[in-house]
């Protein structure tokens, strides 16, 4: 079983549609959790990062973390063309190195 | 302020064959991060280097691989000699504080071995 469990999708959704993307993960000692975007042929780009557990908001994007569900979410408002990409979360321990990555979930917001 | 600039972006080498990957990372960052990402699977982490010092190096494939970081500055990705599953993105990330979450990554290497 792999540590963080992600849909990869493919979503599709109309512009100005709320989108939701979600991750499990069976690692208790996961404290850091992020979210980046990745567009086609380029590397991830780090859109929202989260300590422990509750929300985060930034723009259109908010984080959540339930540290007692083992699951985090990110929320897009007002999807826009641009957003089209693949999302993936990360996580790590307190003292880690490494970040443990989802396989990615395929965001397509169409006009 | 630059990015982290990875080259070649792209690579195409023949099995058996010895192929270097070069990261430059964000000037000042000492935390320095190689991942690796195969078709169809999870980006996974390879090594962690703290200035020139390998941090950890526990996702390391198997010892074809070798990494190194001079000076501290930038770090090359060896592979000698390559295999077919050795196939997919490479990416490198760097950070100014390790603890915390948010590397910057490159936008990698994608290595086909034929």
């Amino acid at each position: 079983q792999k540590e963080v469990e992600q849909d990869p999708g493919p979503l599709s959704v109309p512009e100005g549609a709320i989108v939701s993307l979600n991750c499990t993960y069976s690692n208790s000692a996961f404290q850091y959790f992020m979210w980046y975007r990745q567009y086609s042929r380029k590397g991830p780009e780090l859109l929202m990062y989260t300590y422990s557990s509750g929300n985060k908001e930034d723009g259109r994007f908010t984080a959540q973390v339930d540290k007692s569900s083992k699951y985090i979410s990110l929320f897009i408002r007002d999807s826009q063309p641009s957003d089209s990409a693949t999302y993936l979360c990360a996580m790590k321990g307190g003292t880690a190195s490494k970040l443990t990555f989802g396989t990615g979930t395929r965001l397509q917001v169409t006009l | 302020e630059a990015g982290v600039t990875q080259f070649p972006s792209h690579s195409v080498i023949e099995k058996g064959q010895t192929v270097t990957l070069r990261c430059d990372p964000i000037s000042g960052h000492d935390n320095l991060y190689w991942y690796r990402r195969v078709m169809g699977k999870e980006i996974k982490f390879l090594l962690h280097f703290v200035k020139e010092s390998k941090q950890d190096e526990s996702g390391m494939p198997n010892n074809r691989f070798l990494a190194e970081r001079t000076g501290g500055t930038y770090s090359t990705l060896k592979v000698q000699p390559a295999e077919l599953e050795d196939s997919g993105v490479y990416f490198c990330a760097s950070s100014q504080d390790r603890t915390g979450g948010g590397y910057t990554f490159g936008s990698g290497t994608r290595l086909t071995v034929v």
